[in-house]
């Protein structure tokens, strides 16, 4: 079956520390998104690519790194200088570099600084 | 800034009755709209997707589109306790590869 992997769905860390969330996607979409969504509210653009090797920052990118090293692959690595990190992560991808079409998600990542 | 507005609710209805969603958002030039269900805990899944204005119905769902207004609804027929959730709208900018979501309306059916 066609869709997208996150891993892990829980993660703890500690202040200071980096993690990667990881997505991959075999629908061979071209593009790949990264979203936050904080209880009670909606979903917040982090990083977006629409084609391998190339990325674009979202609305609220700062603390976040992002790499498209493959077309399935999509990792977003929240680093120590991300204030507020503690939050729910969702991959998205969709058809196409300018696809008019919806969003497909992965099942989240629910990430808790200690 | 594209905005999407939604009644952040909750909405209240009984099992059977209609339930009815609103967005509303900034950019004349949107041109994909997206109704979202999302369960507590889990990640959006999609309801209806709707292109140009007019009504759309699939099942006890229909997607109404007034660009003019600039308006999307969201109607559910028949509502059931299933149908609890927040429903997230979406849209999509001329363009632009990415979409704006609004807040979300939370609805409760009661039995």
């Amino acid at each position: 079956d066609g869709g997208i992997t996150q891993s892990p769905k829980y993660l703890f860390r500690k202040e200071g520390q980096n993690v990667t969330l990881s997505c991959e996607q075999n629908l061979n979409h071209d593009a790949m998104y990264w979203y936050r969504q904080d209880p009670g509210q909606g979903l917040r653009l982090i990083y977006y690519s629409q084609i391998v090797n190339d990325f674009q920052k979202g609305d609220i990118a700062e603390g976040y790194s992002v790499s498209r090293e493959k077309k399935e692959s999509f990792p977003l690595t929240v680093t120590s200088a991300q204030k507020n990190p503690t939050a729910f992560y969702l991959c998205a991808s969709r058809e196409g570099q300018f696809g008019t079409g919806e969003l497909f998600f992965g099942e989240g990542s629910r990430l808790t600084v200690l | 800034q594209k905005e999407v507005e939604q009644n952040s609710g909750p909405l209240s209805v009984p099992e059977g009755a209609i339930a009815s969603l609103n967005c509303t958002y900034s950019d004349r030039v949107s041109q994909s709209f997206f109704w979202y269900r999302q369960y507590s805990g889990k990640s959006p899944e999609l309801i209806m997707s709707i292109y140009s204005n007019g009504d759309k119905e699939d099942g006890r769902f229909t997607a109404q589109l007034n660009k003019a207004s600039q308006y999307v609804s969201l109607l559910i027929r028949d509502s059931q306790p299933s149908d609890s959730a927040t429903y997230l709208c979406a849209v999509s900018h001329s363009g632009y590869s990415t979409l704006t979501f609004g807040k979300g309306t939370m609805l409760l059916v009661s039995p």
